[in-house]
């Protein structure tokens, strides 16, 4: 079945960037996701990049897809002490029809100010 | 942008008691939207799939009987805990997706059950 892996945890000094990694085994992704999940709150979805695209930029948030290594990264610039949360990566098969997500088991972002 | 919106955001009860919570997706209509189940620093785990008059959708080992799913609406899916005990709290948190084309999925702040 379809997997999705990411660390656990990232330290980051303030005004440093981020990059948090993730990799995925199904092949059949068609969207990827990165959520965000502060303390006893919900998911905000954060950026996702259809399979075929390499990068997307947002702001502070660059997301880079490497399809044959099935790998994803979500850099985040100048990380500042607001952005301290989990960070889940997810995808679904669209081609699927059921939308379903798969998760990660989320990687702990902490800035140190 | 889209918004969902989950209440209560916190109940706590008594062993024994049915717990209703609902998930709306407030500017945008969702043939379908998602129970989860998160545990202490655990990821989200699927329950079940709620679409829009018909039967939601179990994930295996979850139970009907126990976790009741209500999508009467293109706007409002409903769980309810029913006959609730201790290893039943937990936080729930829903999604939904606007049924217009290709949308990704949007969730709730999530609901803490707590069982006494």
């Amino acid at each position: 079945g379809e997997d999705v892996e990411q660390s656990l945890f990232l330290s980051v000094r303030e005004g440093d960037s981020s990059v948090i990694n993730c990799t995925y085994t199904d092949s059949s992704s068609t969207y990827l996701y990165w959520y965000k999940q502060e303390p006893g709150a919900g998911l905000q979805l954060l950026t996702y990049i259809f399979s075929n695209m390499d990068m997307k930029q947002d702001q502070r948030l660059t997301v880079l897809l490497n399809k044959k290594d099935k790998h994803l990264s979500l850099r985040i610039a100048d990380t500042q002490t607001g952005d301290s949360a989990i960070y889940f990566c997810a995808e679904t098969d669209s081609g699927a029809g059921s939308y379903q997500l798969t998760f990660g088991k989320g990687t702990k972002l902490s800035v140190i100010p | 942008g889209a918004v969902v919106s989950q209440h209560p955001s916190r109940v706590i009860c008594k062993s024994g008691t049915s717990v209703k919570i609902e998930c709306r997706s407030l500017d945008f209509q969702a043939t379908t939207m998602f129970w989860y189940r998160q545990f202490p620093k655990k990821s989200l785990m699927l329950m079940a799939t709620s679409n829009e008059g018909s039967k939601a959708t179990y994930e295996q080992g979850v139970e009907k009987d126990k976790f009741l799913i209500n999508h009467a609406s293109l706007t409002l899916s409903t769980l309810t805990v029913t006959s609730a005990h201790p290893e039943d709290s937990s936080f729930y948190i829903c999604s939904a997706r606007d049924r217009q084309g290709w949308q990704p999925q949007h969730f709730g702040d999530g609901t803490r059950l707590s069982i006494l």
